[in-house]
């Protein structure tokens, strides 16, 4: 079946450095590729997506690049801030079967120092 | 406008015990998804609904599990007989429709069971 695999974290980073957070998938179908977010104390929200190859999604100064030929969705961020401290979910759905169930992966915990 | 609510927001409750948790989707949203993230687990999907329909109930832990909604808008998820392995945080997501449209999530309830 579906399944999408994460780095496992935490990941623990100063203040401006770079963020990578690997993401790969195994899907049947085409599926779109989604990073949600939870901040400590809140919801799960939508980061970025991309819905087909080659597609980039950013926000907020993340992205992430649809890779079919290696079935990744790595999230980057040039510059990491104290208050992207979160969680972070990759995740993806794959609409052929007429829904959009999402399958996430384990989550990867960011934290970022000053 | 109001994001999805769900209630209560945490319930603690004695093993054996019946639980039911809420949820009120954005209004106007047709499709509704439960989910469930626990330590072992991660985030699993759970069921969900097209209007008042739930075509598949696959994804529902145990018979004791059940869920029912509405006019097509609130959702209540019932756990019978509760366990100790059933103390997760339960998520709901609701979107404008069933595919190819994004999932806005609500806080969340924590349940814990004794």
């Amino acid at each position: 079946g579906d399944s999408v695999t994460q780095m496992e974290g935490p990941v623990t980073l100063s203040e401006e450095a770079f963020l990578t957070i690997n993401c790969t998938y195994t899907a049947t179908g085409y599926p779109s590729l989604f990073w949600y977010v939870q901040y400590p104390g809140e919801g799960l929200q939508l980061l970025l997506k991309a819905t087909k190859a080659d597609d980039k999604g950013s926000n907020k100064g993340f992205e992430a690049t649809y890779r079919k030929e290696t079935t990744s969705f790595h999230l980057e961020k040039g510059s990491v801030q104290v208050s992207d401290s979160a969680v972070y979910f990759c995740a993806l759905s794959d609409p052929s079967g007429g829904y959009n169930k999402l399958i996430f992966g384990a989550g990867t915990r960011l934290a970022v120092h000053p | 406008g109001a994001g999805v609510s769900q209630s209560p927001s945490n319930k603690v409750t004695e093993k054996g015990k019946d639980v039911e948790l809420r949820c009120d989707p954005i209004s106007g949203h047709t499709a509704l998804y439960w989910y469930r993230q626990s330590l072992g687990q991660g985030l699993e999907f759970l069921i969900y609904f097209q209007g008042n329909s739930a075509p598949d109930k696959s994804g529902l832990p145990s018979d004791r599990f059940s869920a029912e909604r509405t006019g097509g808008s609130v959702s209540t998820l019932t756990i019978q007989r509760t366990q100790q392995e059933d103390s997760a945080v339960y998520l709901c997501a609701s979107s404008l429709k069933l595919a190819g449209s994004e999932q806005y999530f609500g806080p969340g309830t924590r349940l814990t069971v004794t």
